[in-house]
């Protein structure tokens, strides 16, 4: 089957830097997105990995090892907008999404 | 319009009842998706259209049915509804189903059951 894990929740402190870690299992894989959700509202693309290596973006990066079927999103110089859940979403061989749960993070001050 | 739209906002319904939920973007994007959101899972997909006149099923299609009779609208009906559809409807749409083209998201239905 298909599976896609994330913690289900986080906590940092607003400044700091968080990891949040993806692994999946999927039948093929073109391609993981990153997706922000703040509570109430729609989900937002954050980035996009397909190759193997680390994709910067401001204060947000993503890496990807294809190997080990893992993810990772680093959020630095945390603020409190960046509470939110972050989603990690797989594209599998028929080209959909396969979404994990997503990770709750909540930032304190 | 500016992007995806979805209407209603949220709804509350009862059990057996026909049920609609509109989805328009204005992006000409070719690929449009259905999604379904539920505490402590991730999101679903319910059906798909990768071009108009074309439609697919997704994970969890049963009891709902869409129609892509252009590009613009990708309507999502519920012929009966009942309890466990009771959920976050998202609309989601995409230029191309290749490359690194990402999915924007619609700002949801929240729609109850009961």
């Amino acid at each position: 089957g298909q599976n896609i894990d994330q913690p289900t929740e986080m906590t940092a402190t607003e400044g700091a830097i968080v990891q949040i870690n993806c692994t999946y299992q999927t039948s093929g894989f073109n391609g993981l997105f990153w997706y922000q959700q703040h509570a109430g509202e729609a989900p937002t693309f954050l980035s996009y990995n397909v190759l193997d290596g680390l994709e910067e973006k401001g204060r947000f990066s993503s890496f990807l090892s294809r190997s080990k079927g893992y993810s990772y999103l680093l959020l630095k110089e945390l603020q409190m907008k960046d509470s939110a859940s972050y989603l990690c979403a797989v594209r599998d061989s028929n080209y959909q999404l396969i979404w994990g749960a997503g990770t709750k993070l909540i930032i304190k001050p | 319009i500016a992007g995806i739209t979805q209407a209603p906002t949220s709804q509350i319904l009862a059990a057996g009842r026909r049920m609609t939920l509109r989805c328009t973007q204005d992006m000409r994007h070719n690929a449009m998706y259905w999604y379904r959101q539920d505490l402590g899972l991730g999101l679903r997909l319910i059906h798909y259209s990768n071009t108009a006149g074309t439609t697919g099923k997704g994970e969890v299609p049963d009891g709902y049915s869409v129609s892509r009779a252009n590009t613009d609208d990708f309507p999502l009906t519920l012929a009966s509804a009942v309890p466990s559809q009771t959920s976050v409807y998202f609309c989601a749409s995409r230029l191309g189903t290749s490359g690194s083209n990402e999915q924007f998201f619609g700002p949801g239905t929240r729609l109850t059951v009961l």
